[in-house]
């Protein structure tokens, strides 16, 4: 069974204060490294990923820190916003198995203004 | 261009009643999954559907089935409902199957058995 841990479980931050969730995996086969992003009554969207060949990818406030050798991958939310309190999920996996995903067990994110 | 639609948003079943739910991809989007979510256990893999084959299951009894017609439409089935079967119900579907195509998903079909 391959497994994909994520911690926190719960994140509480201040508006403005920097969000750091981290994920880690197992199979070394994985090469394709997203965080999908989940607010309530909403399915989960892709927020940003990453692929084995570059350390670090930023997209506006959401960087993806990647970390190969420690099987670990971390999305850090910069100037965290109200609107980011959501729940985050990895869901590390090989380009052939694009639709069968293993996701970690989900990070709900609190951002108190 | 619409996103994938699930139908119905709620539904409310007894315990041993079947159910079946709807899906509908993204227009030009092949390849179709469904996943489990509950508090518990988190986001869990159900089946997936690329022409109308299944490509992958996940480990769930055979109660749980699906199929995807032609115009890549998808549903799933679940029989002998159980009270542990209370979830929400998402569908995504994707480009390809392959490339790293990401997965859009809809809102969910959210089952409560009583």
């Amino acid at each position: 069974q391959q497994q994909v841990k994520q911690s926190p479980q719960s994140l509480i931050v201040q508006k403005g204060g920097i969000s750091i969730i981290n994920c880690a995996y197992e199979n070394t086969a994985f090469d394709y490294f997203p965080w999908y992003q989940q607010f309530p009554g909403k399915g989960p969207a892709l927020l940003i990923a990453i692929r084995p060949d570059v350390s670090e990818k930023k997209e506006g406030r959401f960087t993806i820190s990647f970390n190969k050798s420690a099987k670990q991958f971390s999305l850090h939310i910069m100037d965290s916003q109200p609107g980011d309190s959501a729940t985050y999920f990895c869901a590390p996996h090989g380009s052939s198995n694009t639709g069968k995903l293993i996701f970690g067990q989900g990070t709900t994110l609190q951002v108190k203004p | 261009k619409a996103g994938v639609t699930q139908t119905p948003r709620y539904l409310i079943k007894t315990r041993g009643q079947q159910v079946t739910l709807s899906c509908s991809p993204i227009s030009g989007h092949r390849s179709v999954s469904w996943y489990q979510q509950t508090p518990g256990q988190g986001l869990q893999f159900l089946f997936e559907y690329f022409s109308e084959t299944q490509r992958n299951k996940g480990n769930f009894p055979g109660r749980f089935s699906g199929r995807q017609f032609s115009n890549s439409r998808s549903e799933m089935n679940v029989s002998t409902l159980e009270l542990g079967d209370s979830a929400l119900y998402l569908c995504a579907s994707s480009l390809e199957v392959s490339d790293n195509s990401p997965l859009h998903f809809g809102n969910g079909t959210r089952l409560t058995v009583t």
